[in-house]
């Protein structure tokens, strides 16, 4: 099957800017996940989708970050405006609903804030 | 936000050595465990999903046991190969349906 797919892989943008993130999950995976993983942090949840509804997003800074689901396929993170400490690797990620079984990530996506 | 540790936070040893690291976890309302392997600038991959209590898995020259009343999980490698240099990360669900608390992962590094 194919895997969680994310683009872009790398992205270098100057505080104060804006950034999107996409994501397409596995097919039928009705749970989708955005962490963010800090240098010499374990990934960190930022939101959790069930479909297209939020099941948690009670650590996203609603300040400047959002996310979507459309259709509860693929979903996009945003950050506007960026902050230094906002430079991390994005990692998406899906699973089956209510199971206790693997979730697959994608590759990520490494953001540098200059 | 739960708490889950990892020890140690990096280890190096040699090819052919064989080495464990420690995952603690609240015991309460425990789901599952999941452990997985990542290497730089690919996606996390998992190694094992765990359910009860006293299990025990096995991937090739990679185990790993939990103890959910306790709350731990140790994963071992036998044999330690190159390739097995990777984070590994360990990640524990509350209840069904909760998404997965992460630690700092374990930095292993495997030298020839």
């Amino acid at each position: 099957e194919a895997g969680v797919a994310q683009s872009p892989r790398y992205k270098i943008i100057e505080k104060r800017q804006s950034v999107a993130f996409w994501c397409n999950p596995i097919s039928g995976h009705a749970t989708l996940y955005w962490y963010q993983q800090i240098l010499g942090q374990g990934p960190k949840l930022l939101i959790q989708f069930q479909n297209n509804g939020v099941v948690d997003d009670s650590q996203l800074p609603k300040d400047r970050f959002s996310a979507e689901r459309l259709k509860g396929v693929d979903s996009t993170l945003k950050i506007q405006p960026a902050k230094l400490e906002d430079s991390a690797v994005y990692l998406c990620a899906s699973s089956l609903e209510r199971t206790p079984g693997a979730y697959t990530f994608g590759s990520g996506t490494r953001l540098t804030v200059v | 936000i739960l708490n889950v540790e990892q020890s140690p936070q990096s280890l190096h040893v040699q090819e052919g050595d064989s080495t464990n690291f420690t995952c603690s976890f609240p015991s309460s309302n425990f789901y599952a465990l999941h452990w997985y392997r990542w290497e730089t600038a690919k996606s996390p991959e998992a190694l094992f999903v765990m359910t009860l209590n006293g299990d025990e898995k096995k991937k090739g020259r990679i185990s790993a046991t939990l103890n959910t009343k306790e709350g731990y999980s140790y994963l071992y490698i036998k044999g330690s190969q190159p390739e097995d240099s990777a984070t590994y990360l360990c990640a524990f669900i509350r209840h069904s349906g909760y998404a997965l608390n992460f630690g700092k992962g374990t930095s292993l590094l495997v030298t020839p």
